[in-house]
């Protein structure tokens, strides 16, 4: 069973830039699969930030960027701001319906 | 502009069945494939479901296989989740979810509906 991995948690200090990062029990994802990332504030839905490893979604500032690290796929936030402090998921696309998610990462901008 | 909201859940016992459903708007629902995606409360989210547009290729997740089914009615726009023999872990908010630029993620979601299984 695949297991995609997240850290807990985070913290970076306003307008400092922090990368967060997904990777796979396994080893070194693919880049054959698909990774995405998502935003989530308490008793909201997830909004799409980033897809296809490194496209941003609409709306998204460029302060949010996607890309492959090492062996991991990462999420770096730049000039990170108050309201930037919530909870961020990956998610892995591997094909066939096999979506998984990462545990999530708490972000806290103190 | 995009909508998508959910509804049907609410309180079931152990054992009990409920249907969600995701009334969709802003886009063209008969070409997009759609999911379901859930969170349980304080935990992570888990994919649920997917279904084509056509219907034709359905996936589910392991914990939920052989007891939910997703379906879809393209004339209204509306996409289904039939959950029966629920269990205490099926307790969640349920999110519909549209797909994006063909990438295997999601775009675009809805506000959620909560599922509470318990006697």
């Amino acid at each position: 069973q695949t297991v995609v991995t997240q850290e807990p948690s985070f913290s970076v200090s306003p307008g400092g830039t922090v990368t967060l990062t997904c990777g796979l029990s396994s080893g070194s994802v693919s880049t054959s699969y698909s990774y995405s990332w998502y935003q989530q504030t308490p008793g909201q839905a997830p909004r799409t930030l980033i897809y296809s490893t490194n496209i941003r979604s609409s709306g998204v500032p460029d302060r949010f960027s996607g890309s492959i690290l090492g062996n991991k796929a990462a999420l770096t936030i730049t000039g990170a701001q108050a309201d930037d402090e919530c909870d961020y998921y990956c998610v892995l696309y591997m094909g066939s319906g096999n979506w998984v998610f990462g545990g999530g990462t708490k972000l806290t901008v103190l | 502009e995009v909508q998508l909201v959910e509804s049907g859940g609410g309180l079931v016992q152990p054992g009990g069945s409920l249907r969600l459903s995701c009334a969709a708007s802003g886009f063209t629902f008969s070409s997009n494939s759609m999911n379901w995606v859930r969170q349980a409360p304080g935990k992570g989210l888990e994919w649920v479901s997917y279904i084509s547009a056509s219907s034709a290729t359905i996936y589910y997740a392991d914990s939920v296989k052989g007891r939910f089914t997703i379906s879809r009615d393209n004339a209204k726009n509306s996409l289904y989740l039939q959950m029966n023999s629920l269990r205490a872990e099926d307790t969640a908010v349920y999110y519909c979810a549209t797909p994006v630029g063909g990438s295997g993620g999601f775009g675009y979601w809805g506000q959620g509906t909560l599922v509470t299984v318990s006697s």
